[in-house]
Parts: structure tokens; sequence; C-alpha cells
């Protein structure tokens, strides 16, 4: 059964810590991305990766570390550094650009709430 | 002025109704069009695309584009109260790809 996953399904954290998203594929794409998603906004790309070992910034990549140390998986830390994490975060993946079909596949999603 | 313009409703229809979602952009750059679902506190799921000019048919829904207009549409037919969801426009090109704010639909039964 193939798809995307992504836990916790909810995640609180508290002032000055670290939390990390997990998120899983086992669709045997090349490519990952994750998004925040807030009320009334588009979502907005944080970070992607299109290879192991390698990750691009998005568009709001302050506040946010990732790593990709392998195909399946694409963590995203949200630091301290990011002053207003509450949104509900969306992890997806896709065959690489450029090779027909650029469509991505988005898991269930990670609500993120500060206490 | 944003790149991709969604209505975000909310939208509210009688079931059977015909629904017509849109959304504007202004990349000609892009080449793929995607429109998603969402239901609440969940995941987008990929509903159609598209790629290039022209309309796309899957049940009871239609994808159309007009790249010469920058306007696309998803235009649902007998609507279902299980139709009731956030729609997503998006579209991209190469790494870049952009959203909108999703228009809210509800149908009522």
């Amino acid at each position: 059964d193939g798809g995307i996953t992504q836990s916790p399904k909810y995640l609180f954290r508290k002032e000055g810590q670290n939390v990390t998203l997990s998120c899983e594929q086992n669709l045997n794409h090349d490519a990952m991305y994750w998004y925040r998603q807030d009320p009334g906004q588009g979502l907005r790309l944080i970070y992607y990766s299109q290879i192991v070992n390698d990750f691009q910034k998005g568009d709001i990549a302050e506040g946010y570390s990732v790593s990709r140390e392998k195909k399946e998986s694409f963590p995203l830390t949200v630091t301290s550094a990011q002053k207003n994490p509450t949104a509900f975060y969306l992890c997806a993946s896709s065959m690489v650009p450029g090779q027909g079909l650029e469509t991505q596949y988005f898991g269930p999603g990670t609500r993120l709430l500060v206490l | 002025q944003k790149e991709v313009e969604q209505d975000p409703g909310p939208l509210s229809v009688p079931e059977g109704a015909i629904v017509s979602l849109n959304c504007t952009y202004s990349n000609s750059a892009f080449q793929y069009f995607m429109w998603y679902r969402q239901y609440s506190r969940k995941g987008p799921e990929l509903l159609m695309y598209t790629y290039s000019s022209g309309n796309k048919e899957d049940g009871r829904f239609t994808a159309q584009v007009d790249k010469s207009s920058k306007y696309i549409s998803l235009f649902i037919r007998d609507s279902q109260p299980s139709d009731s969801a956030t729609y997503l426009c998006a579209m991209s090109y190469r790494n870049d790809m952009r959203f909108g704010a999703g228009t809210r639909l509800t149908v009522k039964p």
C-alpha cells in the first residue's frame, strides 16, 4: 500500500524547544517537500530535496532545518528560531521534475501547536 | 499581486448543482495544472491534473486550462455532500510549484 506517512498527527512545542516532524514515503519518489499551511493562505514551501544528501531552501526556510539521509525519509525540525510555528505542516513527494509527471502527493499532515 | 489568485469563498450550493471553481495566475511559464481536494484537517489529495491548455474530464469533474488568459477552472457536475471540502489549485514549472489559497465548498443535502 504505497503512500506518505507523517507523524505525529499533533505536536506541542514549548518555548525554546526544537521539535522534529517525521515524513516517510514508499512511492519510490526522488523528490520530497515540506509545506506550511496557514488559514487563508496557500501552501508555502519550506524546503525541498530532489536527491539524497541534497536539499534546497524554499520561500520560508528561516527557523527550519531538514535532512535527507535516505530516499524514503525527509524529517523537518522546527527550531526555537521559528517564532510563529503554529501551523499545519504537510510533506509531499514527486518524481523528479523534468521527467514528465510533476504532480506532488501529500501526506496527512502534522498540526503543530505552541504551549 | 499574488502569483496565483483563488477566491477563498466560502461557496455553498444545493446538492445536484454544477460547481465552478477558478484560479488565475501570472507566470506564463507554468506547464502543469492541478486541482487538489482537502478535507478538514487532512492532507490534500490530487483530484485532476492537466498539461498545458485544454480540457480533461474524469467522471463528474472537468478541468479546463486557458493559458492565453492564464485562467484555470474545475467544474463539478451533480455535486454531492461528499464533495464538501476545500479545493486547491496548483501549477508548476520544473521545481517551482505554486498553490492557490483554496476555495471552501459546502454542498447542502
